[in-house]
């Protein structure tokens, strides 16, 4: 099956400052990458998300960036602010017609935003 | 768009009772919901797909007899803890994805914290 790996773990930055989550995957046939943010208690809320098509795509201050010939993409969140401290989820799937598998996620990144 | 609703949002039981846990698409039809866990300070982990009008697939690990799952139409899921013990205490998490013939993202319900005693 699917593994998904991420680092780090704990991302400490200043606000204002650039932050970068980076996940690796195992199997060649995922095709769909979201990115997730999840707060204390809550659900986990789509950010972002890459197919396997496109090697990057961007929304505001977010972007991400896939490589698959390494297996690997990453989340860029660009002058960071307070409300971005969270947690954060990588994850992949296989998408075909007629349905897609679920995720698999990384263990995720504790972001922190130093004031 | 593309809300996911789930109740309750928490419950506690005793152990060796039962409990139902609902995940209802709003707004969207969904012939596949997903079952994911995530216990605290964890990752989520994918237990199920619920597939309306078939039997569900679990993931390795995953005691389908315990963990009972039923999509019984378009827009809602329902997940059954049997016989709780302690160690099911989890969130338990639904997803679904609008599109009835293709979709890939994925939007999470509330979540259901279950504590059993």
């Amino acid at each position: 099956g699917e593994n998904v790996e991420q680092h780090p773990s704990t991302l400490s930055v200043q606000e204002g400052d650039s932050a970068v989550i980076k996940c690796t995957y195992s199997d060649s046939a995922s095709n769909y990458f979201p990115w997730y943010k999840q707060e204390l208690g809550k659900r986990p809320q789509l950010i972002i998300d890459i197919r396997s098509n496109v090697g990057e795509k961007k929304d505001q201050r977010i972007a991400v960036t896939l490589n698959k010939t390494a297996k690997h993409f990453s989340l860029h969140i660009t002058e960071t602010q307070p409300e971005d401290s969270a947690v954060y989820f990588c994850a992949a799937s296989r998408v075909k017609g007629g349905g897609a598998d679920g995720l698999t996620f990384g263990k995720g990144t504790h972001l922190i935003i130093q004031p | 768009g593309a809300v996911v609703s789930q109740h309750p949002s928490w419950v506690i039981c005793k152990s060796g009772t039962s409990v139902k846990i609902e995940c209802r698409s709003l707004d969207f039809q969904a012939t596949t919901m997903f079952w994911y866990r995530q216990f605290p300070k964890q990752s989520l982990m994918l237990m199920a797909t619920s597939n309306e009008g078939s039997k569900a697939t679990y993931e390795q690990g995953v005691e389908k007899d315990k963990f009972l799952i039923n999509h019984a139409s378009l827009t809602l899921s329902t997940l059954t803890v049997t016989s709780a013990h302690p160690e099911d205490s989890s969130f338990y998490i639904c997803s679904a994805g609008p599109g009835l013939y293709y979709t890939d993202t994925q939007y999470f319900g509330p979540g259901t914290r279950l504590t059993v005693l």
